[in-house]
């Protein structure tokens, strides 16, 4: 699966979107891009995942560029509860790696009154 | 909204000695993964299990790591002679009926060996 990069921290008001970048430029063309986060030590809890189209859903967007050599995770209105580490992951689909998720050290998003 | 559930939220184990980590996976789902997160660190992937054998292991399942879904509900992770090293959080996730479907995890269980 290939390497994804995020920065180790970013901060973002209450009540603003939370844009929080994804670098993976080794992708290639069977790899989705999955977004997760750990709230405290809670168990990780599935946002949204892509392949080359954007996406939305109740929680987030997912912005994939054109070349997919990068991604963005949108927060629209983030709020205090929002505070976590998120993960970016890319992961085959299909093959022999019956999906298992490699994760890395995240971005500890804080969220500030 | 389903959900998968593991049991007990903390096993306090004597080193040495064995213990057995239960998880339900959401109904429907038929992938079904054991992950572990030791204090401070990363989330580390253990076991895969599909059609009801091992599909992929980690370095760390080695042979005193087992598991089984005995019932065709249940989903167990077996430590045979835990060692202080096994104090992790360990997470259970399942995941649909196409590899790629998001897992979906529990809120874990907290093994401290003493």
């Amino acid at each position: 699966d290939a390497k994804t990069t995020q920065p180790p921290s970013m901060d973002c008001a209450e009540g603003r979107a939370a844009n929080l970048p994804c670098n993976h430029s080794t992708i290639s063309g069977n790899e989705y891009v999955y977004w997760y986060r750990q709230i405290h030590s809670q168990g990780p809890q599935y946002i949204i995942h892509g392949l080359k189209n954007n996406e939305t859903n109740e929680m987030a967007s997912l912005i994939i560029t054109e070349d997919r050599k990068s991604s963005t995770l949108i927060l629209p209105h983030a709020t205090l509860r929002d505070t976590a580490v998120y993960y970016c992951i890319v992961r085959v689909g299909g093959g022999t790696s019956y999906g298992k998720l490699t994760f890395g050290q995240g971005t500890i998003l804080t969220v500030h009154p | 909204e389903p959900e998968v559930t593991q049991t007990p939220s903390h096993q306090v184990t004597q080193m040495g000695q064995e213990v057995i980590l239960r998880c339900v996976p959401i109904s429907n789902h038929l992938y079904f993964y054991w992950y572990r997160q030791i204090l401070g660190q990363k989330v580390e992937f253990l076991v895969s299990f599909y059609n009801n054998e091992i599909s992929e292991k980690s370095e760390i399942f080695d042979d005193q790591f087992s598991v089984e879904r005995p019932d065709g509900s249940n989903f167990t992770l077996k430590i045979r002679s835990t060692k202080l090293e096994d104090s992790a959080m360990y997470f259970c996730a399942s995941g649909g009926t196409g590899m790629v479907q998001p897992q979906h995890f529990g809120d874990g269980t907290r093994l401290s060996i003493l």
